[in-house]
């Protein structure tokens, strides 16, 4: 059983184009996080859900929008697709009262925009 | 505020050396400390993690980590590396102030191993 689970892993489309990110945890976790991984591997953190609700939302272009129907569940849509949004984003969950700070994460879903 | 410094972006050794990757951080509180591995198109997994117990942590695959607040380190060793060791490796850096978890990582060291 995959404890995280990203859809599409692969995503090819047009600058201008809007598309989505699916994500769901099955590990009872109640906090979601997207990261975005660039060519550089360079992992930074976009936003992050707890039970819901948005507590963190680092400096993203309004083009990201994310949504988390329920604590299982975060998608990513984004619209308007530029070049430089091409990386890898990589969803991830914890516990919160586990106070670890330690992450789970997805294999992550590779969008390449030309 | 808190940051993670990775020394080397690669780093090759032969099969059966000593491995050795190197973080510093620095955080304004007690920091928990992690090192994550990444395999070639997949997801980062925890190899370890320090979280204020014992300051020599042992992990999977034969990895342990030392951490050293005199010196602001938390270094990545294993006595032999294996051909399936070679990797993207990510020290981390969380807030020891319980709640909501902000991870900050580093960029990353490549480990080549070479046969």
């Amino acid at each position: 059983d995959t404890a995280v689970s990203q859809t599409p892993k692969y995503l090819v489309t047009q600058m201008g184009n809007d598309k989505s990110i699916k994500c769901e945890q099955n590990l009872g976790h109640d906090t979601m996080y997207w990261y975005k991984q660039d060519s550089k591997k360079f992992l930074k953190i976009m936003f992050s859900y707890n039970n819901k609700e948005l507590i963190i939302n680092e400096t993203v272009p309004n083009r990201f929008s994310p949504k988390s129907p329920d604590k299982a569940h975060l998608n990513l849509h984004i619209n308007s697709l530029e070049l430089g949004d091409s990386a890898v984003y990589f969803c991830a969950s914890s516990q919160t009262d586990k106070n670890t700070g330690e992450l789970f994460f997805g294999e992550g879903s590779r969008l390449t925009v030309l | 505020a808190q940051s993670v410094t990775q020394l080397g972006s690669h780093v090759s050794v032969s099969e059966g050396a000593l491995v050795l990757l190197r973080c510093n951080y620095s955080s304004s509180v007690p920091p928990y400390l992690f090192w994550y591995v990444q395999y070639p198109n997949q997801g980062l997994q925890l190899l370890l993690k320090y979280t204020s117990a014992a300051t020599l942590v042992k992990g999977i695959n034969g990895f342990e980590a030392e951490f050293k607040k005199s010196e602001t380190s938390f270094h990545l060793t294993k006595p032999s590396a294996h051909m399936s060791d070679a990797a993207e490796y990510f020290c981390a850096v969380s807030p020891f102030s319980g709640g909501y978890q902000k991870v900050t990582f580093g960029t990353g060291t490549k480990l080549q191993v070479i046969p």
